[in-house]
C-alpha cells in the first residue's frame, strides 16, 4: 500500500527545544517537499528536495534545517531559532519524471501538529 | 507577495446546488493549476487540475475553468453534497517547477 506517512501525528515541544518530524514516502518518488500550515492561510514551503543529497531553501526555511539521505525519507528539524513553531506541518512528494501522468501531482501525507509549550 | 490568491475565506451552499470557488494568480510564468481538497487535521488530496493550454476540464461532478487573459481559474461542484464540505486550495505550477504554490484555501459548506 503505497504512501506517505508523516509521525508523530500531534507533538509536543519545551521552547527552546529542538524537534524532528518524520516524513517517509514508499512511492518512489524523486522530489519531496515540506509545508508548514498557519489558520487562515494557505501552503508555506519550508525546504525541497529534487534528489538525493540534494536539497533547497523555500520560501520559510529561517529556523529549520533538513536531511536527505535516502530517496524515502526527508525528515524535518524545527530548532529553537524558528520563532513561531506552532503549526500544522505537511510532508509531500512527487515523480519528478515527466512521463509519469501524476507529473504534476504533489501527493501529501497526514500531516503532524506541533504544538509549542 | 501572494501569486496565488482565494479571495473568499468561506462559502456556503445548499445540498443539491452550485459551489462555485474562485482562485486568481498574479504570475504570468504559471502553465498548470490544481485544486486540492483538505480535511482538517489531515493531508490534502488531489481533485482536480487544467493545463495552461486548456480552458476547461472536467471530472464527473468537479469542473475546472481557466480564463488566461484574466488570470482567473474557477471550481465549479454540482450538484454539492455535504460530503464536499471541506478547504479547498487553489495551486500553481510556474517556470522551473521549483515546488506548487498555494492560495490561503476556501472552506466550504454545504448545508444538508
Amino acid at each position: 500500500d503505497g504512501g506517505i506517512t508523516q509521525s508523530p501525528k500531534y507533538l509536543f515541544r519545551k521552547e527552546g527545544q529542538n524537534v524532528t518530524l518524520s516524513c517517509e514516502q514508499n512511492l518512489n518518488h524523486d522530489a519531496m517537499y515540506w509545508y508548514r500550515q498557519d489558520p487562515g492561510q494557505g501552503l508555506r514551503l519550508i525546504y525541497y528536495s529534487q534528489i538525493v543529497n540534494d536539497f533547497q531553501k523555500g520560501d520559510i526555511a529561517e529556523g529549520y534545517s533538513v536531511s536527505r539521505e535516502k530517496k524515502e525519507s526527508f525528515p524535518l528539524t524545527v530548532t529553537s531559532a524558528q520563532k513561531n513553531p506552532t503549526a500544522f506541518y505537511l510532508c509531500a512528494s512527487r515523480h519528478s519524471g515527466q512521463v509519469f501522468s501524476s507529473y504534476n501531482e504533489q501527493f501529501f501525507g497526514p500531516g503532524t501538529r506541533l504544538t509549542v509549550l | 507577495d501572494q501569486q496565488v490568491k482565494q479571495n473568499s475565506p468561506s462559502l456556503s451552499v445548499q445540498e443539491g446546488r452550485i459551489s462555485i470557488l474562485n482562485c486568481d494568480y498574479t504570475n504570468s510564468m504559471f502553465d498548470y493549476f490544481l485544486w486540492y481538497k483538505k480535511y482538517p487535521a489531515e493531508g490534502p488530496t488531489f481533485l482536480i487540475s487544467i493545463s495552461s493550454i486548456k480552458d476547461k476540464n472536467e471530472d464527473g461532478r468537479f469542473t475546472v475553468f481557466l480564463n488566461k487573459s484574466a488570470k482567473h481559474l474557477s471550481l465549479h461542484i454540482v450538484p454539492s453534497q455535504p460530503g464536499d464540505s471541506a478547504v479547498y486550495f487553489c495551486a500553481a505550477w510556474g517556470t522551473g517547477r521549483r515546488a506548487l504554490t498555494f492560495g490561503s484555501g476556501t472552506r466550504l459548506q454545504v448545508q444538508p
